[in-house]
């Protein structure tokens, strides 16, 4: 059965301190890999997405992922995190033939205080 | 170009009633997929309905059913409700045949039952 696995479930972090949110995939087969932003009270929102080629991938906001096939990890990155990245982080993984099914992790919850 | 859209935003009901969840996919779409987001967790995979046929099911008892539209909207149902049924209700929507765009979501149902 797949599943993702977030490690982190709340992070706190002053502004312009560098960020990595890791996350590991269980998938029998090829997967397309999403990392998704839920700020208080809005709807998820996809931050950055790896389906083939350069496994380094760059998203809005500044953020970037990380593919790395061997570890089945796909961690995310910012190098200087803002007050405003203050929200819940969902990592999430499908099949690559089917765009609707997605298995996410339990989300981390990440503080930036000013 | 609208979005997800999903109604209602609250819904409060008590143990045994029913309740119907609705859904209109982003504009062109033809996937509609539920989640399900209990508190401190991600989101979980109800079920998907591609052309008015539900294609796939995750691990959710019966009690769960669903209907698409030929306008691609759809429906949620959840008979005999359960104060574990308390939850936000997440629709996403996509196309099926192109597995390399990722999902919409929309701003979700949150379902207090007591």
């Amino acid at each position: 059965a797949q599943s993702v696995s977030q490690h982190n479930h709340h992070v706190i972090l002053s502004e312009a301190a560098s960020l990595e949110l890791g996350c590991n995939y269980s998938y029998g087969g090829t997967v397309n890999l999403f990392w998704y932003v839920q700020y208080p009270g809005q709807h998820l929102q996809l931050l950055l997405k790896y389906f083939s080629g350069d496994p380094l991938v760059k998203g809005i906001k500044g953020f970037e992922a990380e593919f790395i096939k061997s570890k089945f990890s796909f961690n995310l990155r910012k190098p200087s995190v803002q007050w405003s990245d203050t929200a819940e982080y969902f990592c999430a993984v499908t099949g690559s033939t089917n765009a609707g099914k997605s298995t996410f992790g339990d989300g981390t919850t990440l503080t930036v205080k000013p | 170009d609208a979005g997800v859209t999903q109604s209602p935003t609250h819904l409060i009901k008590t143990r045994g009633q029913q309740v119907t969840l609705r859904c209109s996919p982003k504009s062109g779409h033809d996937t509609v997929s539920w989640y399900q987001q209990a508190l401190g967790q991600g989101p979980q995979f109800i079920f998907q309905y591609y052309e008015e046929e539900e294609r796939q099911r995750g691990n959710f008892p019966d009690r769960f059913s669903g209907h698409q539209f030929p306008n691609y909207s759809s429906e949620l149902n959840v008979n005999a409700l359960l104060l574990g049924d308390s939850a936000l209700y997440l629709c996403a929507s996509s196309f099926q045949d192109r597995a390399n765009q990722p999902q919409h979501f929309g701003d979700g149902t949150r379902l207090s039952i007591l």
